[in-house]
């Protein structure tokens, strides 16, 4: 099993600035994900980060807008840039662990 | 690439039983089954792998249909505890990236 944390859990953006999100896992994992979730909506991927790689984003999502790092096995951070209401919602990492995906708690993002 | 999946809601009395379904366009190497309860983040519910191996921990089956792409929970004699939304997620080609279909809101009541 793999347990995940997040920080900040949420927080309140102006629009034109960005937030970084981090991701802790308490073991080495060699894939992690990035989600996007509108309340009451389904998961979106965003991006799989692996150690050691560039991220791979999904269609709809660029590096410039999304960045991601991966530093080493237990961590990874996604910024949001140049915020507009539209990127308002919850950022869940995720990891792959044997068969299993683990979620974070999520981040709660409101951009004003 | 997202898997279709329905019913969209479904209410239950306590010990009734439900089936959700997740269907897909695209060959699937596997299919996960997730619970996620208000303001949680999506719990593991199951693995069911392209040849027939199934993981899972909670007393829930599953089915994976490789000919059709289609795969269906089977919710029996629920309980209180399973409300919430039920998410399939699908992967292609072991490509270890996951695909959510739109969820489907289960609702026990006493």
């Amino acid at each position: 099993s793999a347990v995940i944390s997040q920080k900040p859990s949420r927080d309140i953006c102006q629009r034109g600035t960005s937030l970084t999100i981090q991701c802790q896992v308490d073991s080495q994992v060699t894939m992690m994900f990035w989600y996007r979730q509108q309340p009451g909506q389904s998961l979106t991927l965003i991006a799989t980060a692996n150690q050691g790689s560039e991220a791979t984003y999904e269609s709809g999502f660029v590096i410039d807008k999304f960045p991601i790092s991966r530093p080493n096995l237990t961590f990874s951070t996604l910024t949001v840039s140049n915020m507009s209401p539209e990127d308002s919602s919850i950022y869940l990492c995720s990891v792959l662990s044997a068969y299993e995906q683990y979620f974070g708690p999520g981040t709660r993002l409101t951009v004003t | 690439q997202q898997p279709v999946q329905s019913p969209q809601a479904v209410i239950l009395r306590e010990g009734e039983d439900a089936v959700i379904n997740c269907s897909s366009s695209k060959a699937l190497y596997s299919v996960h089954w997730y619970r996620q309860k208000h303001g949680e983040a999506p719990v593991f519910l199951m693995i069911l792998l392209k040849g027939g191996e199934q993981k899972g921990h909670e007393k829930i089956s599953a089915s994976f249909n490789e000919k059709k792409q289609q795969s269906s929970l089977y919710l029996t004699a629920s309980q209180l505890s399973y409300s919430g939304t039920y998410f399939c997620g699908t992967e292609i080609d072991n490509f270890n990236k996951f695909y959510f279909g739109s969820g489907t809101k289960l609702n026990v009541k006493p």
